[in-house]
């Protein structure tokens, strides 16, 4: 079976800018994860998609949003970007919603702010 | 904010020698998981042990769990060098909950 998969692997943009990043699940996951890790913050949990709808939502401002197809890939996006959004953003797929089983980690995008 | 707290921050060892690395977290859990990280990639799941079990094994890992203490170890025998990595321990409240994370231990592991 193939892995999570992130798409792009890198990105650069500059301050004010929006960002589209994207997450496959593994076939047959219907839950998708994202996290932003940074080296001051570690992992911080953004949001949470189970069959199209957002179940769980970090504390994060309302220019971090996504949303999740019905084939279960996820996008999230990031407006008007600023410094401190460069990261690692890393998505999760698991079978179930929530943290109760094993969720299988992409190997992120590595994000870049100017 | 943190729900794990690993310790220690970070952990140098030489190849063949047993790593002991701690979590303590701050509510109940539903489960606690363990996961590795190598520089810069995605995180690998290790192990998940739920809050009705004490200790759990799969191969050269072994993990405990003490809910009245509201912690958990992770013990690596016999390390290798491809141990090397950032260990991070992640809980959920509740089934429905996400994983929250700690900042995890880097493990550094001398050849």
């Amino acid at each position: 079976k193939a892995g999570v998969t992130q798409t792009p692997r890198y990105l650069i943009k500059t301050r004010g800018q929006q960002v589209t990043l994207s997450c496959s699940p593994i076939s047959g996951h219907r839950s998708v994860s994202w996290y932003q890790q940074t080296p001051g913050q570690g992992l911080q949990f953004l949001f949470e998609y189970f069959s199209e709808t957002q179940r769980n939502k970090g504390n994060f401002p309302g220019r971090f949003s996504g949303r999740q197809f019905s084939n279960s890939r996820s996008e999230m996006n990031v407006s008007t970007l600023e410094l401190g959004d460069s990261a690692l953003y890393l998505c999760a797929s698991g079978l179930i919603q929530g943290g109760t089983d094993t969720q299988y980690f992409g190997p992120g995008t590595r994000l870049t702010v100017l | 904010s943190q729900q794990g707290e690993e310790d220690p921050q970070a952990l140098s060892i030489q190849e063949g020698e047993n790593a002991t690395m701690n979590c303590s977290y701050k509510t109940s859990i539903n489960n606690l998981q363990w996961y590795r990280q190598n520089s810069g990639r995605g995180l690998v799941h290790l192990i998940l042990i739920r809050s009705n079990e004490r200790e759990k094994h799969s191969g050269r890992l072994r993990v405990t769990l003490d809910t009245s203490k509201k912690s958990s170890s992770l013990l690596i025998t016999a390390s290798r060098a491809a141990d090397t990595a950032s260990y991070f321990c992640a809980t959920d409240a509740t089934g429905n909950t996400p994983l929250v994370f700690g900042k995890g231990t880097r493990l550094s592991v001398i050849a």
